[in-house]
């Protein structure tokens, strides 16, 4: 069965002050590693999808890369507006459905 | 690109009521859509997955005679509670996944639908 674990469970930083969050996975085969930011009673924002360890992906102030066992969300000098829950989903090759994991709570300070 | 949409966004009903929730994907096809359930504070729960004219895949635990899925069209599924009671009172998120193109296998959300069953 797939498993998805995210770690910290919750992370407080100081605006400007960068770091790291963490997924650990394990899938049959991997099709996709996803991540998600979500606020507060909404739905998930898609923000990156990677492949094949190795791969990386930037997208403002957050870089996602991927080896094969973790995937890593880094944040560099976040803003108050990078505090929200970020998920992190992984879907095995020849299934349809994801293994969502239980996400990291980011809050920034100001 | 890449938007889906909800509706309602949040209801209210009596127990013993139906109510019914739409997922729309507003720019693109989807032949594959997602039915979620998220408690507070916990991750996502996926309900079923749904096909463009089949029937809807349920995970284990969820009852289809309750939770009644139809993908009519590759642009929307709907959701029905079918007699909601208090215990299904829940936020409810539905997610789309293009049908080919550049988008991939990536999963879009809608913004979810908060539903209080008194």
């Amino acid at each position: 069965e797939d498993q998805v674990t995210q770690s910290p469970e919750a992370l407080r930083l100081q605006e400007g002050e960068s770091s790291s969050l963490n997924c650990s996975y394990t899938v049959s085969g991997l099709r996709g590693l996803f991540w998600y930011r979500q606020d507060p009673g909404k739905g998930p924002e898609f923000l990156f999808t990677l492949y094949s360890a190795g791969e990386e992906k930037e997208k403002e102030r957050l870089k996602a890369t991927l080896t094969k066992k973790e995937s890593f969300l880094h944040i560099t000098a976040p803003k108050p507006e990078d505090s929200a829950t970020y998920l992190c989903a992984v879907q095995a090759r020849g299934y349809q459905k994801v293994t969502f994991g239980t996400g990291t709570k980011l809050q920034v300070i100001p | 690109g890449a938007v889906v949409s909800q509706h309602p966004s949040r209801v209210i009903c009596k127990s013993g009521t139906s109510v019914k929730i739409e997922c729309r994907s507003l720019d693109f096809q989807a032949t594959t859509m997602f039915w979620y359930r998220q408690f507070p504070k916990q991750s996502l729960m996926l309900m079923a997955t749904s096909n463009e004219g089949s029937k809807a895949t349920y995970e284990q635990g969820v009852e289809k005679d309750k939770f009644l899925i139809n993908h009519a069209s590759l642009t929307l599924s709907t959701l029905t509670v079918t007699s909601a009671h208090p215990e299904d009172s829940s936020f409810y998120i539905c997610s789309a996944r293009p049908s080919g193109g550049t988008l991939g296998d990536t999963q879009y959300f809608g913004p979810g639908t908060r539903l209080t069953v008194l």
